[in-house]
């Protein structure tokens, strides 16, 4: 799996768009990035993942660079419920993807 | 929404006793995961299990570790002879097509 590297810990204004950043230099071709985050002693929750293209859903979106060493997930409209650890992960989804090691992640607090 | 359900929600067991703990995964996903989560530390994979039998398993489940579906819908994680280290909040995942995971809450195992 590439190594990803992200930043420990960010603050949110509550309303504003929060950018969460993820360096992923190593990854390779057939590698897909994907987030997960993590509300406190909570199980981790899916939010997105993508290839190449930049993705949307309804909980956020993930722009990747267009050489796909680094990647961007936007929470448009951050609220007190989304503060958490945000996990970017590197791997071949068509292997067992589920063996994903989760890194330190990113603890985002968005505040009032 | 379908969820993953995992019992107990907290399992206080004492040093060498055997411990089950359960899952409900969702019904129709064909992948299912079990991780762990010391206190304050990384989420870890343990193992994954997909047709009816292990697929992939991390260095941590030794044989003091078996996963079980045995009726096919519980998907259940033993630990035999319980240290005072396998005290950690265990996930259970279910799969549908990877990446994208869904977790339970947790069971919080604490071993006296």
């Amino acid at each position: 799996d590439a190594k990803t590297t992200q930043p420990p810990s960010m603050d949110c204004a509550e309303g504003r768009a929060a950018n969460l950043p993820c360096n992923h230099s190593t990854i390779s071709g057939n590698e897909y990035v994907y987030w997960y985050r993590q509300i406190h002693s909570q199980g981790p929750q899916y939010i997105i993942h993508g290839l190449k293209n930049n993705e949307t859903n309804e909980m956020a979106s993930l722009i990747i660079t267009e050489d796909r060493k680094s990647s961007t997930l936007i929470l448009p409209h951050a609220t007190l419920r989304d503060t958490a650890v945000y996990y970017c992960i590197v791997r071949v989804v068509e292997t067992n993807a589920g063996k994903s090691t989760f890194g330190d992640g990113t603890t985002l607090t968005v505040k009032p | 929404e379908p969820e993953v359900t995992q019992t107990p929600s907290h399992q206080v067991t004492q040093m060498g006793q055997e411990v089950i703990l359960r899952c409900v995964p969702i019904s129709n996903h064909l992948y299912f995961y079990w991780y762990r989560q010391i206190l304050g530390q990384k989420v870890e994979f343990l193992v994954s299990f997909y047709n009816n039998e292990i697929s992939e398993k991390s260095e941590i489940f030794d044989d003091q570790f078996s996963v079980e579906r045995p009726d096919g819908s519980n998907f259940t994680l033993k630990i035999r002879s319980t240290k005072l280290e396998d005290s950690a909040m265990y996930f259970c995942a279910s799969i549908p097509k990877p990446p994208e995971a869904f977790f339970g809450q947790g069971t919080r195992l604490t071993v006296v």
